[in-house]
């Protein structure tokens, strides 16, 4: 199985500050059609997890330009510039390349 | 407006069976590719199941394999999760998804 390692596991920031989260994969996640298969998402406090990004960089429908996906093969990472409070959450990468698709652990972000 | 409603979770016995829905609408439900995702309280997400938008194919992870079967009623716009053979483990809040959009999840218990 593809292990996706997330970190930091948690994060604590005040508002307006810009943090980073990294995902490495144990594996490429370059599909045979030349895709990426890397998405990051955010769950919030007692909701359904919500897909931010979707293949490395892409944004969500609906989801602001304060986020934004880098990466590639092996290595990615999100920047959120600018942390509102409704940004406050779990954060996941998630790959859909390889079954069985798999997610990393988590990174928790929490207000300062 | 994409909409994924789940229903038929509960409390269930160690060994017994229980089958969850999940409607579908606000897009054409026949052209997606579906997948269950769970989440066991205070864990991560981890997927179970996809299906490809025909049905014909389907993919599950390793400790559901025999167990579990995931399918798809496209007439009613409706996707499936049998479940059988239930383990404690199974314990879970189940998730119906479709790329970036996810149900509001139903929860397993399954306990004596």
């Amino acid at each position: 199985d593809v292990v996706m390692t997330q970190t930091p596991p948690s994060l604590s920031v005040a508002i307006g500050q810009s943090v980073s989260i990294s995902c490495k994969s144990s594996q490429s996640l370059v599909y045979s059609d030349g895709k990426t298969y890397l998405h990051w998402l955010l769950q919030s406090p007692g909701r359904s997890p919500k897909r931010l990004i979707y293949q490395v960089s892409n944004l969500g429908s609906g989801v602001p330009d304060r986020f934004s996906g880098t990466g590639s093969q092996k290595d990615f990472t999100l920047k959120i510039s600018r942390v509102e409070a409704e940004d406050l959450g779990v954060y996941y990468c998630a790959q859909t390349t390889h079954f069985p698709n798999t997610f990393g652990a988590g990174t928790k972000l929490e207000l300062k | 407006e994409v909409q994924l409603v789940e229903s038929g979770g509960g409390l269930v016995q160690p060994g017994r069976s229980l089958k969850l829905s999940c409607a579908a609408s606000g897009f054409t439900f026949s052209n997606y590719y579906m997948a269950w995702v769970r989440q066991a309280p205070t864990k991560g997400l981890e997927w179970v199941a996809s299906i490809t938008n025909s049905g014909g194919s389907t993919y599950y992870r390793d400790s559901v394999k025999g167990r579990f079967t995931i399918s798809r009623d496209n007439a009613k716009s409706t996707l499936y999760l049998q479940m059988d053979s239930l383990r404690s483990e199974d314990t879970a809040t189940y998730y119906c998804t479709r790329g970036g959009h996810w149900g509001q999840g139903t929860l397993v218990t399954v306990s004596s």
